[in-house]
């Protein structure tokens, strides 16, 4: 099965840009899976940031989109999570995961916390 | 935007008790687009249904989903104690995934 690592910064100033990095094992980036983030903030429910496609098709959660993109690259079988203008609002745990159909995630990383402060 | 209601917020039972959970559309939907997860603390969420009603790969049988139209469940026939967390249920609909709020399944 298709295993996933985020990795990223723990901490983000407010103003700055969160990035973050889904590694990919057990399969191909390029494999027909829709790569997905979603968030949840601390002690609250899950809310779903967007997908891409290994074509660089991309989906986004409207409330996000003027600020995040989710990019993939082949070469390093890894996808990538960007939002800019982050605030407090956006301390969260940040998933990767995928979709290999039916509408459903099938599979997720760990999580990792992201906290936006000074 | 459709939105999604869960309930219970809590529930609170037993071991071999039986668990209904409800997810509530704002508007009817397909259901092969309705899933429903399980979420242990410190953990990332699992997927047990998809489509309404088919199990998720190593989900036993004791786990179903059933609903159509607004009005879905998720019904755990004998609360075994790994069975106790947070429930949320999804929906995939014009190219984005919504969750529900959650339901904490908590042992009495």
């Amino acid at each position: 099965q298709v295993q996933l690592q985020e990795s990223g910064p723990g901490l983000v100033k407010p103003s700055g840009t969160l990035s973050l990095t889904c590694g990919v094992s057990g399969g191909s980036i390029s494999s027909s899976n829709w790569w997905t983030w979603v968030r949840q903030p601390p002690g609250k429910g899950l809310e779903w940031i967007g997908e891409v496609w290994h074509s660089g098709s991309t989906n986004y959660n409207p409330s996000l989109k003027s600020r995040v993109t989710i990019s993939v690259d082949k070469s390093k079988n890894q996808f990538s999570l960007e939002m800019s203008s982050v605030t407090a609002a956006d301390t969260a745990v940040y998933y990767c995961a995928y979709s290999s159909g039916w509408w459903r995630i099938d599979n997720w990383g760990q999580g990792t916390l992201v906290t936006v402060s000074s | 935007e459709i939105v999604l209601t869960q309930s219970p917020g809590t529930l609170s039972l037993s071991p071999g008790e039986r668990a209904t959970l409800s997810c509530r559309t704002s508007q009817s939907v397909t259901s092969k687009y309705l899933a429903w997860y399980q979420q242990k603390p410190g953990q990332a969420p699992r997927l047990l249904i998809y489509g309404t009603s088919n199990r998720a790969t190593g989900i036993p049988d004791r786990v179903s989903g059933s609903g159509s139209g607004t009005d879905f469940t998720l019904t755990i026939s004998r609360l075994e104690p790994e069975d106790f967390a947070v429930y949320y249920c999804q929906l995939y609909d014009n190219s984005r995934y919504t969750f529900g709020q959650g339901t904490k399944l908590e042992i009495k």
